[in-house]
């Protein structure tokens, strides 16, 4: 079982609707990542939180925003997407500091954007 | 432009047997690399990693090699086990902070037959 928890595992929405997608960890870490997957490509990274605090955002659309409100959680909030943006959103965490750059990812949510 | 290449998009082997993942990458300036391991509906898991200083890490049945001045690495999986039938992600970083930006090469689908 994944201790990276990423609700909803499916989302389909229209390009005018407004939704979420949600991450957990309870593993202490204080780093929190997104990164985004289409179908045969690597994973990208979107948006890195460090402390609660966002560190690294990639040239993302602002049609994406993250958030962090507290150390164990991580939204994407979404609106105006764009059918472009389906694909599955991989949600992850690290812990901070000197090291390898291990993530832990979640299952991730698959969006579908009509 | 695609820092982290995995050129074989899928290898077939028979249980028992080597499986060789392969991975190349350009920029000199990494220095740790990670492969992680991707079943069909979850997120990628973290296998094995390597820093730049070191041209070998064995970890049970699974061995990183790199080779710097080829800009090259592989993983081995001795014996191959049918369980180990997963796409394989090569990844690379730079900078000792974990935080770091992590980028992924386009996957290896491995396939171990009994």
């Amino acid at each position: 079982d994944t201790e990276v928890t990423q609700t909803p595992k499916h989302l389909v929405m229209g390009m005018t609707n407004k939704k979420s997608l949600k991450c957990e960890q309870h593993m202490g870490h204080r780093a929190m990542y997104w990164y985004k997957q289409k179908a045969k490509k690597p994973p990208e990274l979107m948006f890195v939180y460090s402390y609660e605090k966002l560190s690294i955002n990639e040239s993302v659309p602002s049609r994406f925003s993250p958030e962090c409100p507290n150390s164990s959680l991580l939204n994407l909030h979404l609106h105006a997407l764009q059918p472009e943006d389906s694909a599955l959103y991989l949600c992850a965490s690290s812990q901070i500091g000197r090291g390898t750059g291990e993530l832990f990812f979640g299952e991730g949510s698959r969006l579908t954007v009509l | 432009d695609q820092q982290v290449k995995q050129n074989s998009p899928s290898l077939s082997v028979q249980e028992g047997r080597i499986s060789i993942l392969n991975c190349d990458y350009t920029n000199s300036m990494f220095d740790y690399f990670l492969w992680y391991k991707k079943y069909p509906a979850e997120g990628p898991t973290f296998l094995i990693s390597i820093s730049s200083i070191k041209d070998k890490n064995e970890d049970g049945r699974f061995t990183v090699f790199l080779n710097k001045s080829a800009k090259h690495l592989s993983l081995h999986i001795v014996p191959s086990q049918p369980g180990d039938s997963a796409v394989y992600f090569c990844a690379a970083k730079h900078g000792s902070s974990n935080t770091g930006k992590l980028i992924f090469g386009q996957g290896t689908t491995l396939q171990v037959k009994p």
